[in-house]
């Protein structure tokens, strides 16, 4: 059974500093998907990560895929109040578009 | 990208009717996906609909509790049915995209049964 973990589930940061949300999932899959989830909202897609070592960033965002490893890494940099929201990872099962979800990683910006 | 229509955006219900979702895309596509996301929590996997054949439920989840239909290749419902408190969560379509590189939600479905 795949399974997907984030860590932390729960974060809170100053406003400047830098962090990294950490998403391990069990079997293999060469599909990993980043969201970003307001409150009440839907979710809004952040990035796709489709092979080994893919990196992408956007803005002050940045997030990698280690297949071996089964990990991937949203790492924030110079964060701000926007940013504040929750992300969710999820992994593509057996590349069928179903997606298995990490919990999510609640994110608070100080100022 | 996909641009997808879920209806009702809200609703409030009373326990043991049923509601209807609609999910409307702007382009053909061959999979629909149903998610639910109970309050403070993930989202999870409730079935796939494929046009023409019945849809495929995931473990915990059953037909007669959530029927979907696909009459087409741009429109799915799924209905909650037989309702309690216990259902109470926002619901999802999502759909493949891109050549299967991109996963779309649409805006979702807060359902609030009293």
């Amino acid at each position: 059974e795949l399974k997907v973990e984030q860590n932390p589930l729960f974060l809170s940061m100053q406003e400047g500093k830098n962090y990294t949300i950490y998403c391990n999932y069990s079997t293999t899959s060469d599909r990993l998907y980043w969201y970003r989830q307001d409150p009440g909202k839907s979710l809004e897609s952040l990035f796709v990560l489709l092979s080994n070592g893919a990196v992408k960033q956007e803005g002050r965002l940045m997030a990698s895929l280690d297949t071996k490893a089964r990990l991937s890494t949203l790492h924030i940099t110079a964060a701000v109040h926007d940013l504040s929201a929750t992300y969710f990872c999820a992994v593509d099962k057996g590349n069928t578009g179903k997606l298995i979800f990490g919990q999510g990683t609640t994110l608070q910006v100080k100022p | 990208s996909a641009v997808i229509s879920q209806k009702p955006s809200r609703d409030i219900c009373q326990r043991g009717t049923s509601l209807t979702i609609q999910c409307q895309v702007d382009s053909q596509v061959t999979m629909m996906f149903w998610y639910r996301q109970q309050p403070g929590q993930s989202l999870t996997l409730i079935a796939t609909a494929n046009q023409g054949s019945e849809a495929t439920y995931e473990s915990g989840f059953v037909i007669d509790k959530f029927p979907i239909s696909r009459p087409n290749l741009t429109f799915s419902t799924l209905t909650v049915s037989n309702m309690s408190p216990e259902d109470s969560s926002i619901y999802l379509c999502s759909v493949e995209g891109g050549g299967g590189t991109e996963a779309f939600f649409g805006q979702g479905t807060r359902l609030t049964v009293v």
